[in-house]
C-alpha cells in the first residue's frame, strides 16, 4: 500500500464549478498535510498548510483533513481556467511523501 | 514569502558528460534541502535529503556516486549529474526547508525545476 493515494484524474470541470480533490493517507503519526500546485514545466507551489484535522480557508480554496478516515481534501470554489494544473497532496514527517497528483481541467 | 531558485532552468548535454544544477534559497535560511526527480505525469520522487555541512543521504536505488550532492551553505545546495546518460534525462527539483523565523518549520518550498535532456 502506498503510504498517500491520489487519483491522477484528469479532472475536467466547467468554470464556476466547485472542484474537489481527494487524498488517503495510511500513517495515522502523520500531523502535517500539505497540498502543492504545479504547473505544466513547473515546481510544485505550496498552497495550502494544515496541522491535525479540520478545515483552513484561503479565499477560494478550503482544505480538510480528517485524521480518523486518513483522508484529506482541497476543495476550490467558482473554479477558473487559471486553476488548471496538477495538484499534488503531500504529507510526511522529516520528508515529504507525495500523492501522484491530481490533474485539473478548468474549461472557459 | 520564501523562494527558492534554480540554476539552470534547462541544459542538454552529451552523454557521457557531468551537469550541475544550483539551488538557492534566496530569502531564507534553509538547514535542509531536498533533491527530486519527476517524470512526465509522474509525481515527485526523493531522491536525496541534503544537511549543510554534512554528506547528504541517498534514498534507495539512487546512486551516490552518480549523483554529487554538496550542501555548501544555509542557501545553496549543488546536484552534479556525473557521466550523465539518456535514461537520466528528468525533470530535477530542489526543496528547501525553513530553519525557524515567520515560516514553519516543516514546510518546503519548492524551486522551478531544472529540465535535463541528455542525448
Amino acid at each position: 500500500q502506498k503510504e498517500v493515494e491520489q487519483d491522477p484524474g484528469p479532472l475536467s470541470v466547467p468554470e464556476g464549478a466547485i472542484v474537489s480533490l481527494n487524498c488517503t493517507y495510511s500513517n495515522s503519526a502523520f500531523q502535517y498535510f500539505m497540498w502543492y500546485r504545479q504547473y505544466s514545466r513547473k515546481g510544485p507551489e505550496l498552497l495550502m498548510y494544515t496541522y491535525s484535522s479540520g478545515n483552513k480557508e484561503d479565499g477560494r480554496f478550503t482544505a480538510q483533513v480528517d485524521k480518523s478516515s486518513k483522508y484529506i481534501s482541497l476543495f476550490i470554489r467558482d473554479s477558473q481556467p487559471s486553476d488548471s494544473a496538477t495538484y499534488l497532496c503531500a504529507t510526511g514527517f522529516q520528508k515529504l511523501v507525495f500523492g501522484t497528483g491530481t490533474r485539473l481541467l478548468v474549461s472557459p | 514569502g520564501a523562494v527558492v531558485s534554480q540554476h539552470p532552468s534547462w541544459v542538454i548535454c552529451k552523454s557521457g558528460t557531468s551537469v550541475k544544477i544550483e539551488c538557492r534559497s534566496l530569502d531564507f535560511q534553509a538547514t535542509t534541502m531536498f533533491w527530486y526527480r519527476q517524470f512526465p505525469k509522474q509525481s515527485l520522487m526523493l531522491m536525496a535529503t541534503s544537511n549543510e555541512g554534512s554528506k547528504a543521504t541517498y534514498e534507495q536505488g539512487v546512486e551516490k556516486d552518480k549523483f554529487l550532492i554538496n550542501h555548501a551553505s544555509l542557501t545553496l545546495s549543488t546536484l552534479t549529474v556525473t557521466s550523465a546518460h539518456p535514461e537520466d534525462s528528468s525533470f530535477y527539483i530542489c526543496s528547501a526547508r525553513t530553519s525557524g523565523g515567520s515560516l514553519s518549520t516543516d514546510t518546503q518550498y519548492f524551486g522551478p525545476g531544472t529540465r535535463l535532456t541528455v542525448l
